[in-house]
């Protein structure tokens, strides 16, 4: 089972900030946030990831609390090209069996003109 | 250009049929893995590869196999099909201490 829970879904104007939540309570101390997302008919895309400090990259911004118990993706001026599914993922950084991502249903963010 | 090839895009097959799908990834990708995506559904985790050796398996069936070669392809095979295995089956790899997975855009399967 996935060991994240975002909403189902949630709208955002274009060229707002869309902040999509996460909440990982039982997140482990050595696994990672990963976010990634899908467009309609397309393989999934990789966002941006991080362990427990705020990351930024040319696609998001990554906001993760102190207890890393929740997190939160922003993409700062959200375009028509944004509209995808965004699925928030925990991984364990350490090499072993546990490589597999695990995904939930993530969130269905539609960005209106 | 994603970098991940993933061959063909659409398959119908009869079901006890057994089918392979095929994925080209960028030179270097050395771990790729497999997943079942159901409508409306998250992907699911088949099984990865590393050096053409398994190290990962998600809770699925022996009837679902893999391998890797050493010119960073790879194959998903099912064999006896069963219509719950229709679905958008996606490959994705990538490089030692890369950031995350390139994905390709799927094989959507349906089994009839």
């Amino acid at each position: 089972d996935a060991k994240t829970t975002q909403p189902p879904s949630m709208d955002c104007a274009e060229g707002r900030a869309a902040n999509l939540p996460c909440n990982h309570s039982t997140i482990s101390g050595n696994e990672y946030v990963y976010w990634y997302r899908q467009i309609h008919s397309q393989g999934p895309q990789y966002i941006i990831h991080g362990l427990k400090n705020n990351e930024t990259n040319e696609m998001a911004s990554l906001i993760i609390t102190e207890d890393r118990k929740s997190s939160t993706l922003i993409l700062p001026h959200a375009t028509l090209r944004d509209t995808a599914v965004y699925y928030c993922i925990v991984r364990a950084s350490n090499a072993g069996n546990n490589r597999k991502l695990i995904w939930g249903l993530g969130t269905s963010l539609a960005v209106n003109p | 250009e994603t970098g991940v090839t993933q061959s063909p895009t659409h398959l119908i097959k009869t079901r006890g049929q057994q089918v392979t799908l095929r994925c080209s990834s960028q030179s270097g990708h050395n771990t790729v893995s497999w997943y079942q995506q159901a409508l409306g559904q998250g992907p699911q985790f088949i099984f990865q590869y590393y050096r053409e050796e398994e190290n990962g398996r998600g809770n699925f069936p022996p009837r679902f196999s893999g391998l890797q070669f050493p010119n960073y392809s790879s194959e998903l095979n099912v064999n006896a099909l069963e219509l719950d295995d229709s679905a958008l089956y996606l490959c994705a790899s990538r490089a030692t201490g890369a950031l995350g997975y390139t994905f390709g855009s799927g094989t959507r399967l349906t089994v009839v």
